[in-house]
């Protein structure tokens, strides 16, 4: 069965810390892609990386860096100097290659105080 | 930047109604999905469509439920009898070539309440 797992359920930080998010997928498949989405206060789903399985470089835009582990079923985010802006429900979705779908973690809320 | 919009993006209705929900997905995106979040919980797939059809559906997609695209723009999502469970938020998401080769993008969600 396709499954993912974010075992952190709430994160607290104070602003400037480093934060990173855990999550562990199964699959059966050779090809997949692996997908981060931020959902802030307001609700939106917003769209931050997109990664296929063939490519374990890790991955850095500003302050967000993802690192890809294929041995261990990991694509963990990490947040570098957090802000208060920060603060969202983040979700990890793999995309298995016979499907259509993305898969949703339950998400990790990280709250990111002053 | 191009955006999938959705209205309205508050919708309240009494059990037993018939609620359209209504999407514009990016104009050359090919692929376009009904995802659905019941409050405080994670995000579930119901149903994907490309080429006119329904290319995959979830368990939660019964025959209460329905899409179409009836122009070249618009893209729907139907309930036909609303139930208490149905209270959510449904986002709809368009994919220019579907999710081996491009993202999903989200329109910013309808949140349906039955009564």
């Amino acid at each position: 069965a396709q499954k993912v797992t974010q075992a952190q359920t709430e994160i607290s930080v104070v602003e400037k810390e480093d934060v990173t998010l855990d999550c562990v997928y199964e699959t059966r498949d050779t090809t997949y892609y692996l997908f981060w989405y931020k959902q802030p206060p307001s609700g939106e789903l917003v769209f931050l990386i997109r990664r296929n399985s063939f490519d374990e470089q890790n991955e850095i835009s500003g302050r967000y860096s993802w690192n890809f582990q294929k041995s261990t079923s990991s694509f963990n985010f990490t947040i570098t100097a957090s802000q208060v802006v920060d603060s969202a429900v983040y979700f990890c979705a793999p995309h298995m290659s016979n499907t259509g779908k993305l898969i949703f973690g339950q998400g990790t809320t990280l709250q990111v105080k002053p | 930047e191009p955006e999938v919009t959705q209205t309205p993006s508050h919708q309240v209705t009494q059990m037993g109604q018939e609620v359209i929900l209504r999407c514009v997905p990016i104009s050359n995106h090919l692929y376009f999905y009904w995802y659905r979040q019941i409050l405080g919980q994670k995000v579930e797939f119901l149903v994907s469509f490309y080429n006119n059809e329904i290319s995959e559906k979830s368990e939660i997609f019964d025959d209460q439920f329905s899409v179409e695209r009836p122009d070249g723009s618009n893209f729907t999502l139907k309930i036909r009898s609303t139930k208490l469970e149905d209270s959510a938020m449904y986002f709809c998401a368009s994919s220019e070539q579907g999710l081996n080769n491009s993202p999903l993008h989200f329109g910013n969600g309808t949140r349906l309440t039955v009564t």
